[in-house]
């Protein structure tokens, strides 16, 4: 079975500092993999998908499968960037859903 | 012109009773999903549906159980409720399994 590993539950750095949430995943296949925002109370929504390799919000993350990393980076934090920031993957052409990592709370401080 | 969206918001209940979650989407996506999020934010699949297959995560009790009338829906029904299925239940849609999933706002479900 797949699992989606995100090692930092909170992350707290000041505006304007480079941000860097770290993923790992475990699959045997080829999996789609995904980052996920929560703002608060509010629904999911994507941010980034690896194949479309688009820079969003200034945020970026590159699909290593070496290390089965796909971690996300923004080089200068922002405070709206606060929220919840999830990994997830897909298994290549499945309908399973997606496997959420725990999720890591980024928080941007003034 | 929401795209997912989600009945009730909010849905505070008794134990032991039975209740249902409504989702809707306007995508004209063929797979939809329930998630789980729990106080810890924790997010876990329940079920992916398309109009051929339910895919069930073994993890999730026979009491919960999916409804489609149709390809836009997707409901929740939930048997003799217990204190520990509070959480928000998350609704998704896909036009296919491995796409983007496009989610509702969440219904927070708390069992008293």
């Amino acid at each position: 079975a797949q699992r989606v590993t995100q090692p930092e539950k909170l992350l707290s750095v000041f505006k304007g500092a480079p941000v860097e949430l770290k993923c790992n995943y475990s699959y045997s296949g080829s999996p789609e993999l995904f980052w996920y925002v929560q703002y608060s109370r509010q629904r999911l929504q994507l941010l980034l998908r690896h194949i479309s390799r688009e820079s969003i919000k200034g945020f970026t993350a590159d699909l290593n499968k070496g290390e089965t990393s796909f971690h996300l980076k923004k080089p200068f934090a922002q405070e709206e960037d606060s929220a919840m920031y999830y990994c997830a993957l897909v298994p290549g052409g499945g309908a399973d859903g997606l496997t959420f990592g725990k999720g890591t709370h980024l928080i941007i401080q003034p | 012109d929401t795209a997912v969206s989600q009945t009730p918001k909010y849905l505070v209940t008794q134990m032991g009773n039975d209740k249902s979650i409504k989702c809707e989407q306007n995508l004209g996506h063929d797979t939809m999903y329930w998630y789980k999020q729990d106080s810890k934010k924790f997010l876990k699949i329940m079920f992916s549906y398309n109009n051929k297959e339910l895919i069930i995560n073994e993890t999730v009790p026979n009491r919960f159980s999916p409804k489609s009338p149709d390809k836009a829906h997707l409901n929740l029904h939930i048997n003799s409720l217990e204190l520990g299925d509070s959480a928000v239940y998350f609704c998704a849609s896909s036009q296919r399994g491995s796409d983007t999933q496009y989610f509702g706002p969440g219904t927070r479900l708390t069992v008293l």
